[in-house]
């Protein structure tokens, strides 16, 4: 069985960092491309990043691009993603979700149950 | 970027009713849209992907239609689980993008 669970979420101030892990089990990591997708309370969802099976390749949405790295380790079946540079506006539910192999021309065919990053001061 | 635009954005509905959700891309994506459904507190779930194949384990109520930049979703009779919000996405291109959302509600 397929299972993602994330963690890191915390209360943060604005200009201050975070790291989230999302750690996988159930399928072959290491040839999966992971997302992370956020969602602020009471709104739509909103992806974030995603990462190649080898981590080669990595691109990001307009909002977060250069504050935000996306990274994995496939010895740990982890995925990452360090937050630097907070604002109010970050303040959401992170999740990772997979995709069946890359990700372009294809889907998300499961998600974790979510990690709140909170960004106040 | 590409903008996904859906309709309607709330939607009222009973048990049993037709449900059409409509998602329109800002430009064409071929078939490379899918329909994920979110409950309350819930991480979203996979419908459709491929604009029309259903994806394993969800039910046959739940069918996709579309190419290029219209979309639909279809529940062809509503069922008291599937009261949630439901949003398209599409994997044509980075960034990623998700429609604005759909929330359906008991009548």
């Amino acid at each position: 069985e397929v299972q993602l669970l994330e963690s890191g979420g915390d209360l943060v101030q604005p200009g201050g960092s975070l790291r989230l892990s999302c750690a996988a089990s159930g399928f072959t990591f290491s040839s999966t491309a992971m997302n992370w997708v956020r969602q602020a309370q009471g709104e739509g969802l909103e992806w974030v990043s995603v990462i190649s099976g080898n981590g080669d390749t990595t691109k990001y949405g307009d909002s977060v691009k250069g504050r935000f790295t996306i990274s994995r380790d496939n010895s740990r079946d982890t995925l990452y993603l360090q937050m630097n540079s907070l604002r109010a506006e970050d303040t959401a539910v992170y999740y990772c979700a997979k995709c069946p192999g890359s990700c372009q021309y294809n889907y998300f065919d499961n998600w974790g149950q979510g990690t709140l990053v909170t960004v106040s001061s | 970027d590409i903008q996904l635009t859906q309709s309607p954005s709330f939607l009222s509905a009973s048990v049993g009713d037709r449900v059409t959700i409509t998602c329109r891309a800002s430009q064409g994506i071929s078939s490379y849209l899918a329909w994920c459904q979110q409950k309350p507190g819930k991480a979203p779930k996979l419908l459709i992907y491929a604009a029309s194949t259903v994806q394993s384990g969800v039910p046959s109520r739940f069918s996709g239609s579309g190419f290029g930049t219209e979309f639909t979703l279809t529940i062809s009779s509503l069922q008291p689980e599937d009261f949630a919000t439901y949003y398209c996405q599409q994997l044509d291109s980075y960034p990623l993008t998700f429609g604005g959302g759909t929330k359906v509600e008991i009548k």
